[in-house]
């Protein structure tokens, strides 16, 4: 079964630090882009970072630029969110994702984000 | 950055009726690089269309999306009492982004 379980949400004070893990199985996990979607509570979905399939190109959302770090381990199947310097406007679900590693010039069409994890918490409060 | 605004922002339909719910961008957006998602409460989101109009695997017929440039749509065409929930526009680059989503609601 194709599956991704995050873990590492939890309560953290503002300034502070929380890595984020996600877990893949049942998928050749290093043919595959990776990213994180998060959604403030009551809000819509806000991307935040992806990882091409080999981890030698990432990208961020602006509001996260310089501050999350996105990395992965093909050997171990799994892709990790360093989060740093946590502010209130943070806090929320934050969902992996399986993403198409989409090859710039292909004429095929972008496959899109088609599995997702259950989604692991993230609050920053003092 | 290319920001994607959804509406209506809600569309109140009875089962059965027809759902039309628009996607425009604030610059143009290769259609296939322009995806939809569905979202229902509690639950992550679920991929429903890519490349504009190719339904992803396991999506009924009854959806439909369609559009190029900065108009996109998508079409439900009877609504079922599983496809009430929230729908979300996205489209892919170095900077990916997500409309702020539809919420269908039954009437």
């Amino acid at each position: 079964e194709v599956q991704l379980l995050e873990s590492g949400g939890g309560l953290v004070e503002p300034g502070g630090s929380l890595r984020l893990s996600c877990a893949a199985s049942g998928f050749t996990f290093s043919s595959f882009a990776m990213s994180w979607v998060r959604q403030a509570p009551g809000k819509g979905l806000e991307w935040v970072s992806s990882i091409n399939y080999s981890g030698g190109t990432t990208y961020y959302a602006d509001s996260v630029q310089g501050r999350f770090t996105l990395s992965r381990d093909n050997s171990k199947n799994t892709v990790d969110l360093q989060m740093n310097s946590l502010r209130a406007e943070d806090t929320a679900v934050y969902y992996c994702a399986r993403e198409d590693n989409y090859v710039w010039g292909s004429s095929r069409p972008y496959y899109g984000m088609d599995v997702w994890g259950q989604g692991t918490t993230v609050t920053v409060s003092s | 950055e290319i920001v994607l605004t959804q509406s209506p922002g809600t569309l109140s339909l009875s089962p059965g009726e027809r759902a039309t719910l628009s996607c425009r961008a604030s610059q143009s957006v290769t259609s296939r690089f322009l995806t939809w998602y569905q979202q229902k409460p509690g639950q992550a989101p679920r991929l429903l269309i890519y490349g504009a109009s190719t339904r992803a695997t396991g999506i009924p017929d009854r959806f439909s999306g369609s559009g190029s440039g900065t108009d996109f749509t998508l079409s439900i065409s009877r609504l079922e009492p599983e496809d009430f929930a929230v729908y979300y526009c996205q489209q892919y680059g170095s900077s990916r982004t997500f409309g702020q989503g539809t919420k269908v609601e039954i009437k």
